[in-house]
C-alpha cells in the first residue's frame, strides 16, 4: 500500500526561526513529489519535485528530494506569522492519472 | 476569480439526506479532481474526470456517493443517503493535461451530517 508519513505532526517557533519538514514516501512507480501550504481553506501550490538533488526554492521557501532514500524536504528561513499553515506533501505515480496521494501534513504555528 | 469554484461553501443536512455540489475548473483545465479531507488528515482521493469521462474511483467512493462531468466543464458530486461519517471537506482540483502540471484547488464544500 502507498505510504506518505510527514514529521514532525506539528511544531511550533518563533518568529525567524528556521524549519525543516520531513516527507519520506513509499509508493510504486515514483513520478513527482508536491509540497502544499494549507491555511483555513483550500491547498496552494508551492513545489513540484521530480528529479532527485535539485533544489527548488521560492523566496525563503525551498525545497529538495532524495529518490535514492524515498524523502523529501522543505525548509523555510526566517519564519514570519504569516507561514502559519499545515503543508501537506503528496506524491503522484505514474500513470495515476495525476491523482494525488498525501500525508496527514505538519501543523507549523509561529509565534510573535 | 479565474480559479477552481466549489459551491455551496457550507452544508449542512440531516443523516439520510441527500446533497449535490458543484465544481466549476478553471477554463481551459481538461483534468477535474474529487478529493475528502477530514480533520487532521491530508486529502483523500476519490475519484477523477479527464473531459467528460470518469477514468478512476476510489475504494472510498461507496455506491452512495456519484460524480457526473458531462460536458467536461463543471462537475457534480453527489452523496444519497447521507451518514454522519460523511461529514468532511469536499474538495474540487483541476489541472491542464501536459505531463508534470499541478493540481490547483478550490476553496472546498465543508459538509456537515447531523
Amino acid at each position: 500500500e502507498d505510504k506518505v508519513v510527514q514529521s514532525p505532526l506539528s511544531l511550533v517557533v518563533h518568529e525567524g526561526d528556521t524549519v525543516t519538514l520531513n516527507c519520506s514516501y513509499e509508493v510504486t512507480n515514483f513520478r513527482s513529489l508536491l509540497w502544499y501550504k494549507q491555511e483555513k481553506k483550500a491547498p496552494t501550490f508551492l513545489f513540484m519535485l521530480t528529479s532527485s538533488g535539485i533544489e527548488k526554492k521560492s523566496g525563503r521557501l525551498s525545497s529538495i528530494l532524495d529518490k535514492k532514500e524515498l524523502f523529501s524536504i522543505l525548509n523555510i528561513t526566517a519564519t514570519q506569522t504569516g507561514d502559519s499553515a499545515v503543508y501537506l506533501c503528496a506524491v503522484v505515480k505514474k500513470s495515476s492519472g495525476d491523482k494525488l496521494t498525501f500525508g496527514t501534513g505538519t501543523r507549523l504555528a509561529v509565534r510573535p | 476569480d479565474t480559479g477552481v469554484s466549489q459551491n455551496p461553501r457550507h452544508k449542512i443536512t440531516k443523516r439520510g439526506q441527500n446533497v449535490t455540489f458543484r465544481c466549476d475548473p478553471i477554463s481551459e483545465h481538461n483534468r477535474l479532481y474529487w478529493y475528502r479531507q477530514t480533520l487532521g488528515q491530508g486529502p483523500e482521493f476519490l475519484t477523477y474526470f479527464q473531459n467528460e469521462a470518469q477514468l478512476e474511483k476510489s475504494r472510498l467512493l461507496s455506491d452512495r456517493f456519484s460524480a457526473e462531468r458531462p460536458k467536461g466543464s463543471f462537475s457534480t458530486l453527489e452523496i444519497q443517503r447521507t451518514e454522519q461519517g460523511d461529514s468532511a471537506m469536499y474538495l474540487c482540483a483541476s489541472s491542464s493535461r501536459d505531463l508534470y502540471n499541478e493540481q490547483f484547488f478550490g476553496p472546498g464544500t465543508r459538509l456537515t451530517v447531523l
